[in-house]
């Protein structure tokens, strides 16, 4: 059974600092994706990640995915307050062409001023 | 494009009584999935669907839950003789055909008195 781990669940940071997010995953997968969810909200789709060593950024978020070693990290730079939210990491078992994501347990990120 | 629509947002039953959530999926869009959320947890896959099939619902409780995606309107979660252990955020997403990130709705969050 695949198994989604992030750490850390909770963050709490001020603003213009720096922290990484970690989601680590049990299976081998070539697709990860990272969503971020606001209270009472749906899930936002920030970063498709879908080879080894995919870089994406945008604004002060930026992911990467390591297949071999089966990690993905969310680094946030500079933090601001909007960016406080849940984030979730999720891995695609991809079978059978269905998208079928297991997710992790999420952090939340709370940024404070 | 209204993205995808979830019906009712919020719903309230009494155990024993049925809950029908409705998705339609974003247009031009033809596979449904239906994630449910437990409170503070991640999302967890129940079914995919295609028009007039159950492709994969390995995430479905074996009894009271069923779910439909017929050719005409839209996908529909039912679930029977709800329990207080229903009471979670359904989300319902959707994809076109070889797409590789799945729109979520916002939910239809389900309490069972």
């Amino acid at each position: 059974e695949l198994k989604v781990e992030q750490n850390p669940l909770f963050l709490s940071m001020q603003e213009g600092k720096n922290y990484t997010i970690y989601c680590n995953y049990s299976t081998t997968s070539d697709r990860l994706y990272w969503y971020r969810q606001d209270p009472g909200k749906s899930l936002e789709s920030l970063f498709v990640l879908l080879s080894n060593g995919a870089v994406k950024q945008e604004g002060r978020l930026m992911a990467s995915l390591d297949t071999k070693a089966r990690l993905s990290t969310l680094h946030i730079t500079a933090a601001v307050h909007d960016l406080s939210a849940t984030y979730f990491c999720a891995v695609d078992l991809g079978i059978q062409g269905a998208q079928k994501l297991v997710f992790g347990q999420g952090t939340r990120l709370t940024i404070n001023p | 494009n209204a993205g995808v629509m979830q019906n009712p947002r919020h719903l309230v039953r009494r155990r024993g009584q049925e809950a029908r959530l409705r998705c339609s999926p974003m247009k031009g869009h033809s596979h449904v999935y239906w994630y449910r959320q437990l409170p503070e947890e991640g999302l967890k896959f129940m079914v995919y669907l295609q028009k007039e099939n159950i492709i994969d619902e390995s995430g479905m409780p074996k009894e009271r839950f069923s779910a439909e995606f017929p050719k005409e309107g839209p996908s529909i979660l039912r679930i029977q003789q709800v329990v207080r252990g229903d009471s979670a955020a359904y989300f319902c997403a959707s994809s076109g055909s070889g797409a590789n990130v799945l729109t979520f709705g916002a939910g239809s969050r389900l309490t069972v008195l």
